[in-house]
């Protein structure tokens, strides 16, 4: 069974600044991998990042890092440099074999 | 290369119909997943099939239905609909046979009054 836990409803960040926004997960698979989703107002879920459990190196994708700590079975998200189209739902999601759970999700808003 | 597309966009039922979800994955992907969200759930998963086959399902009641076609096209069908049912229904395909990034569709959004 996998859990994953996101404890932050909402987030504000200063444009131009960086934010993390929290994410963790229990699950009994051996193998899995972590993921972040943003989901605009429109209502589509936009594929961020991807984590494998056996990766060494922590995931990043141009202003996206996954700050994956295995031992606190934690994987935040981290943005840099915000951006207005930043504003959005962020979801983190994991998966074992053929299932992904995804979290309740965190509201970013960036302030101009 | 075509996306996801779900059909129809938006739908409007009475309590007690069946209503049917239309799935078109992007080419190539085998792996068609489907989610339910609602405001107050969240995203959960509905179900999961490949190669026609459905290899994993969430816990919803038997209402909820699914199958997928030999070009990969899913359905989703929910009969005797529930105020509860409204919600937005996502599906995504992945081309990895185990789990795989997730390309979402923009979901069907259903409205049972």
């Amino acid at each position: 069974a996998q859990k994953i836990t996101q404890t932050q409803p909402g987030m504000f960040v200063q444009e131009k600044e960086a934010v993390t926004l929290d994410c963790t997960y229990d699950t009994s698979d051996p193998s899995y991998g972590l993921f972040w989703y943003k989901q605009p107002s429109s209502g589509e879920m936009i594929f961020l990042i991807y984590q494998g459990s056996y990766d060494q190196q922590n995931a990043t994708e141009g202003r996206y890092s996954l700050n994956f700590q295995k031992a606190r079975k934690s994987a935040n998200l981290v943005i840099s440099a915000s951006q207005l189209g930043d504003s959005a739902m962020y979801f983190c999601a994991g998966g074992g074999y053929q299932k992904v759970t995804f979290g309740i999700g965190t509201k970013l808003q960036v302030i101009p | 290369k075509a996306g996801v597309t779900q059909t129809p966009r938006y739908l409007i039922k009475t309590r007690g119909q069946q209503v049917t979800l239309s799935c078109s994955p992007i080419s190539g992907h085998r792996s068609v997943s489907w989610y339910q969200q609602t405001p107050g759930q969240g995203l959960q998963f509905l179900f999961e099939y490949f190669s026609e086959t459905q290899r994993n399902k969430g816990n919803f009641p038997g209402r909820f239905s699914g199958r997928q076609f030999s070009n990969s096209r899913s359905e989703m069908n929910v009969s005797t609909l529930e105020l509860g049912d409204s919600a937005l229904y996502l599906c995504a395909s992945s081309l990895s046979a185990v789990t795989g990034e997730l390309f979402f569709g923009e979901g069907s959004r259903l409205t049972v009054l």
